[in-house]
Protein backbone atom coordinates (compact mmCIF):
# COMPACT_ATOMS: atom_id res chain seq x y z
CA UNK A 1 0.00 0.00 0.00
CA UNK A 2 1.19 3.35 -0.48
CA UNK A 3 1.60 5.73 2.16
CA UNK A 4 1.62 9.58 1.72
CA UNK A 5 2.80 11.68 4.03
CA UNK A 6 1.39 15.24 3.75
CA UNK A 7 3.21 18.37 5.87
CA UNK A 8 2.85 20.54 7.47
CA UNK A 9 0.18 19.34 9.53
CA UNK A 10 -1.25 22.60 10.40
CA UNK A 11 -0.66 26.18 8.09
CA UNK A 12 -1.24 29.18 9.62
CA UNK A 13 -1.23 32.09 7.16
CA UNK A 14 -3.30 35.47 6.31
CA UNK A 15 -5.32 36.03 3.86
CA UNK A 16 -3.75 37.44 0.62
CA UNK A 17 -0.32 34.93 1.59
CA UNK A 18 1.08 32.44 -0.46
CA UNK A 19 0.36 28.41 0.66
CA UNK A 20 2.59 25.90 -0.20
CA UNK A 21 1.59 21.76 0.56
CA UNK A 22 3.59 19.36 0.17
CA UNK A 23 2.87 15.65 -0.32
CA UNK A 24 5.19 12.60 -0.45
CA UNK A 25 4.58 9.33 -1.47
CA UNK A 26 6.06 6.08 0.00
CA UNK A 27 6.88 4.95 -3.59
CA UNK A 28 6.79 6.81 -6.95
CA UNK A 29 3.06 7.37 -8.46
CA UNK A 30 4.13 8.93 -11.71
CA UNK A 31 1.76 12.07 -11.72
CA UNK A 32 -0.97 10.11 -10.23
CA UNK A 33 -1.93 12.51 -7.68
CA UNK A 34 -4.92 14.68 -7.52
CA UNK A 35 -5.43 16.98 -4.30
CA UNK A 36 -8.78 17.67 -2.52
CA UNK A 37 -10.28 20.48 0.25
CA UNK A 38 -12.60 19.82 2.54
CA UNK A 39 -14.77 22.46 4.66
CA UNK A 40 -16.14 21.56 7.88
CA UNK A 41 -18.99 19.57 7.83
CA UNK A 42 -18.28 19.45 4.04
CA UNK A 43 -18.03 16.10 1.61
CA UNK A 44 -14.29 16.48 0.17
CA UNK A 45 -14.19 18.60 -3.44
CA UNK A 46 -11.80 17.97 -6.40
CA UNK A 47 -8.93 20.58 -7.09
CA UNK A 48 -6.50 19.11 -9.09
CA UNK A 49 -6.07 15.91 -10.78
CA UNK A 50 -2.93 14.20 -12.70
CA UNK A 51 -0.60 16.30 -10.22
CA UNK A 52 -1.15 19.51 -12.57
CA UNK A 53 -4.82 19.41 -14.11
CA UNK A 54 -7.35 21.64 -12.30
CA UNK A 55 -10.77 19.87 -12.16
CA UNK A 56 -13.60 21.70 -13.70
CA UNK A 57 -14.50 25.09 -11.86
CA UNK A 58 -11.24 25.58 -9.77
CA UNK A 59 -10.26 28.73 -9.64
CA UNK A 60 -6.08 29.72 -11.40
CA UNK A 61 -4.57 30.41 -7.74
CA UNK A 62 -4.86 26.94 -7.16
CA UNK A 63 -1.93 24.83 -8.52
CA UNK A 64 -0.50 21.60 -8.00
CA UNK A 65 3.43 20.39 -9.18
CA UNK A 66 4.86 17.21 -8.91
CA UNK A 67 5.87 13.56 -9.74
CA UNK A 68 7.39 10.84 -8.91
CA UNK A 69 7.19 11.07 -4.81
CA UNK A 70 7.24 14.86 -4.69
CA UNK A 71 3.90 16.86 -5.07
CA UNK A 72 2.94 20.28 -4.23
CA UNK A 73 -0.14 21.95 -3.76
CA UNK A 74 0.09 25.85 -4.15
CA UNK A 75 -2.57 28.27 -3.08
CA UNK A 76 -1.06 31.67 -4.52
CA UNK A 77 -3.37 34.09 -2.70
CA UNK A 78 -5.42 32.72 0.18
CA UNK A 79 -8.66 33.93 0.16
CA UNK A 80 -11.09 33.78 3.05
CA UNK A 81 -12.93 30.87 1.78
CA UNK A 82 -9.50 29.01 1.02
CA UNK A 83 -9.31 27.82 4.89
CA UNK A 84 -9.83 24.46 4.80
CA UNK A 85 -8.21 21.03 5.24
CA UNK A 86 -6.46 19.32 1.98
CA UNK A 87 -5.88 16.11 1.22
CA UNK A 88 -3.75 14.33 -1.08
CA UNK A 89 -5.15 10.88 -3.17
CA UNK A 90 -3.01 8.71 -5.65
CA UNK A 91 -4.68 6.39 -7.88
CA UNK A 92 -1.07 4.89 -9.17
CA UNK A 93 -1.42 1.51 -7.38
CA UNK A 94 -4.31 -0.22 -5.48
CA UNK A 95 -5.61 0.41 -2.85
CA UNK A 96 -6.28 4.01 -3.57
CA UNK A 97 -5.23 6.16 -0.90
CA UNK A 98 -4.99 9.65 0.65
CA UNK A 99 -3.22 11.58 3.02
CA UNK A 100 -3.59 12.69 6.56
CA UNK A 101 -4.39 16.15 5.47
CA UNK A 102 -2.93 19.71 5.81
CA UNK A 103 -5.64 22.04 7.95
CA UNK A 104 -4.72 25.50 6.29
CA UNK A 105 -6.22 28.36 9.47
CA UNK A 106 -6.10 31.82 9.27
CA UNK A 107 -3.19 33.18 11.47
CA UNK B 1 -26.40 18.99 -11.67
CA UNK B 2 -24.63 15.58 -10.26
CA UNK B 3 -26.22 14.99 -6.63
CA UNK B 4 -25.12 12.00 -4.57
CA UNK B 5 -27.18 11.25 -1.24
CA UNK B 6 -26.76 8.92 1.20
CA UNK B 7 -28.87 7.52 3.46
CA UNK B 8 -29.01 4.35 5.95
CA UNK B 9 -27.15 5.38 8.49
CA UNK B 10 -27.44 5.55 12.41
CA UNK B 11 -26.29 3.54 15.51
CA UNK B 12 -25.45 -0.36 15.46
CA UNK B 13 -24.22 -2.67 17.84
CA UNK B 14 -20.69 -4.23 17.31
CA UNK B 15 -21.28 -7.31 15.21
CA UNK B 16 -24.26 -6.02 14.08
CA UNK B 17 -25.48 -5.00 10.17
CA UNK B 18 -25.94 -2.07 8.81
CA UNK B 19 -26.66 -1.31 4.50
CA UNK B 20 -26.61 2.28 3.59
CA UNK B 21 -27.41 3.55 -0.01
CA UNK B 22 -26.93 6.32 -2.29
CA UNK B 23 -29.51 7.33 -4.80
CA UNK B 24 -27.75 9.34 -7.86
CA UNK B 25 -28.88 11.69 -9.97
CA UNK B 26 -27.96 14.39 -12.86
CA UNK B 27 -25.47 11.89 -14.80
CA UNK B 28 -25.72 8.58 -16.35
CA UNK B 29 -25.01 6.14 -13.68
CA UNK B 30 -24.74 3.45 -15.68
CA UNK B 31 -21.49 5.50 -17.26
CA UNK B 32 -19.25 5.48 -14.16
CA UNK B 33 -17.97 3.48 -11.81
CA UNK B 34 -18.32 4.46 -8.19
CA UNK B 35 -16.58 4.11 -4.37
CA UNK B 36 -17.04 4.31 -0.58
CA UNK B 37 -15.23 6.48 1.38
CA UNK B 38 -15.27 6.92 4.95
CA UNK B 39 -13.94 9.66 7.33
CA UNK B 40 -13.62 8.35 10.89
CA UNK B 41 -14.54 11.33 13.54
CA UNK B 42 -11.42 13.79 13.40
CA UNK B 43 -9.37 11.53 11.09
CA UNK B 44 -8.76 11.62 7.33
CA UNK B 45 -10.50 10.33 4.65
CA UNK B 46 -10.33 5.87 3.71
CA UNK B 47 -11.56 4.33 0.46
CA UNK B 48 -13.23 1.75 1.18
CA UNK B 49 -14.25 0.09 -1.84
CA UNK B 50 -15.48 0.15 -5.41
CA UNK B 51 -17.11 -1.09 -8.52
CA UNK B 52 -16.94 -0.91 -11.75
CA UNK B 53 -19.36 -0.45 -14.90
CA UNK B 54 -19.24 -4.46 -15.48
CA UNK B 55 -19.71 -4.70 -11.47
CA UNK B 56 -15.98 -5.34 -11.30
CA UNK B 57 -15.55 -4.81 -7.07
CA UNK B 58 -12.41 -3.56 -5.35
CA UNK B 59 -12.18 -3.57 -1.51
CA UNK B 60 -9.80 -1.86 1.44
CA UNK B 61 -8.05 -4.49 3.24
CA UNK B 62 -9.89 -3.23 6.57
CA UNK B 63 -13.23 -4.06 4.72
CA UNK B 64 -12.87 -6.95 3.06
CA UNK B 65 -14.98 -10.00 3.92
CA UNK B 66 -17.51 -7.81 6.07
CA UNK B 67 -18.39 -5.17 3.79
CA UNK B 68 -20.15 -5.62 -0.26
CA UNK B 69 -20.74 -2.70 -2.53
CA UNK B 70 -23.27 -3.03 -4.89
CA UNK B 71 -25.47 -1.18 -7.78
CA UNK B 72 -29.04 -1.17 -9.03
CA UNK B 73 -28.68 0.42 -12.62
CA UNK B 74 -32.53 0.60 -12.82
CA UNK B 75 -33.12 2.48 -9.53
CA UNK B 76 -29.62 4.45 -9.85
CA UNK B 77 -28.37 3.84 -6.70
CA UNK B 78 -25.50 2.43 -5.10
CA UNK B 79 -25.31 0.41 -1.59
CA UNK B 80 -22.94 -0.59 1.16
CA UNK B 81 -23.93 -3.50 3.00
CA UNK B 82 -21.70 -3.97 6.24
CA UNK B 83 -21.23 -6.69 8.24
CA UNK B 84 -19.78 -7.50 11.45
CA UNK B 85 -19.34 -3.81 12.68
CA UNK B 86 -16.94 -2.80 15.10
CA UNK B 87 -16.38 0.56 17.38
CA UNK B 88 -13.87 1.12 14.72
CA UNK B 89 -15.92 1.43 11.41
CA UNK B 90 -17.56 4.28 13.13
CA UNK B 91 -17.36 7.30 10.99
CA UNK B 92 -18.82 9.04 8.05
CA UNK B 93 -19.03 7.53 4.91
CA UNK B 94 -19.64 8.97 1.72
CA UNK B 95 -20.57 7.74 -1.65
CA UNK B 96 -18.48 9.17 -4.78
CA UNK B 97 -18.54 9.30 -8.54
CA UNK B 98 -15.35 8.04 -10.03
CA UNK B 99 -14.09 9.74 -12.74
CA UNK B 100 -12.38 7.72 -15.55
CA UNK B 101 -8.71 8.64 -14.11
CA UNK B 102 -9.86 7.12 -10.48
CA UNK B 103 -10.29 10.44 -8.96
CA UNK B 104 -13.56 11.65 -7.14
CA UNK B 105 -15.47 14.24 -8.60
CA UNK B 106 -18.78 14.66 -6.86
CA UNK B 107 -19.57 13.50 -3.04
CA UNK B 108 -22.75 12.75 -1.57
CA UNK B 109 -23.00 14.60 1.80
CA UNK B 110 -22.14 11.58 3.91
CA UNK B 111 -24.13 9.21 6.11
CA UNK B 112 -22.97 8.76 9.55
CA UNK B 113 -22.73 5.32 11.02
CA UNK B 114 -21.83 4.68 14.93
CA UNK B 115 -21.10 1.34 16.38
CA UNK B 116 -21.25 1.47 20.12
CA UNK B 117 -23.24 -0.71 22.54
Amino acid sequence: EIVLTQSPATLSLSPGERATLSCRASQSVSTYLAWYQQKPGQAPRLLIYDASKRATGIPARFSGSGSGTDFTLTISSLEPEDFAVYYCQQRSIWPLTFGGGTKVDIK
Amino acid sequence: QVQLVESGGGLVKPGGSLRLSCAASGFTFSDYYMSWIRQAPGKGLEWLSYIGSSSYTSYADSVKGRFTISRDIAKNSLYLQMNSLRAEDTAVYYCARATTLNYFDSWGQGALVTVSS
